[in-house]
């Protein structure tokens, strides 16, 4: 069975360009996470959903952060533009559904902003 | 609010010895329980996760943890650690199984020969 998988692995931009990520969860899983992790700290959600719906997008820079998830499969995370302070990995993880917590994370997109 | 400390940032054992990983948690009921591990250049993988029950959990790798709802406590063990052990540690939380789970900050292990 295919695990999580993020696109791409590593990415590094300029400040103020933008830059977006890409996750596929694992097939049949229904709540997609993204969370944020900087160096030497746990991760930190920044939004869930559950299908096509984003049932917790409380953590989310609005300014600059976006996502999708269309279809209630893969989800798109945006930044726009990105900041020096955005250099961090982003991980996305997936979950059968919202009651089970049970999360599988992909190996995460480590974005550097120069 | 919930909050996750892990006291240790930094912990190195011998190859062959215990390993116990402290976690606590603040929160007024019994949460949902979770250690994960993070190898370099890797996501997150489930060790063992608490929900009801014995307060014991046996997880993968031979790790084990305990709940100990008087000191808010759900510490990881090992009895015996090898090297490919080596690697992050995250305990988390969760207030309910609908509920975002909360991560702690993570304690690094070395391992050394």
């Amino acid at each position: 069975e295919a695990g999580v998988v993020q696109s791409p692995r590593y990415k590094i931009i300029e400040k103020k360009q933008p830059v977006a990520f890409w996750c596929n969860p694992i097939s049949g899983h229904n709540t997609l996470y993204w969370y944020l992790q900087n160096l030497g700290q746990g991760p930190e959600l920044l939004i869930r959903y559950e299908n096509e719906e984003a049932v917790d997008d409380s953590q989310l820079p609005k300014d600059r952060f976006s996502a999708e998830r269309l279809k209630g499969v893969d989800s798109t995370l945006k930044i726009q533009p990105a900041e020096l302070g955005d250099s961090a990995v982003y991980l996305c993880a997936s979950s059968l559904n919202l009651g089970h917590n049970e999360q599988f994370f992909g190996p995460g997109t480590r974005l550097t902003v120069l | 609010a919930q909050s996750v400390t892990q006291p240790d940032i930094h912990i190195t054992v011998s190859e062959g010895a215990s390993l116990e990983l402290r976690c606590n948690y603040s929160y007024g009921a019994t949460p949902y329980l979770f250690w994960y591990v993070q190898s370099p250049g890797q996501g997150l993988q489930l060790l063992l996760k608490y929900f009801s029950g014995d307060t014991l959990v046996q997880g993968i790798k031979g790790f084990e943890a305990e709940f100990k709802r008087s000191q808010s406590s759900f510490n990881l063990r090992k009895p015996s650690v090898h090297w490919s052990d080596a690697a992050e540690y995250f305990c988390a939380v969760g207030e309910t199984s609908y509920d975002k789970v909360i991560f702690g900050p993570g304690t690094s292990l070395s391992v050394i020969p």
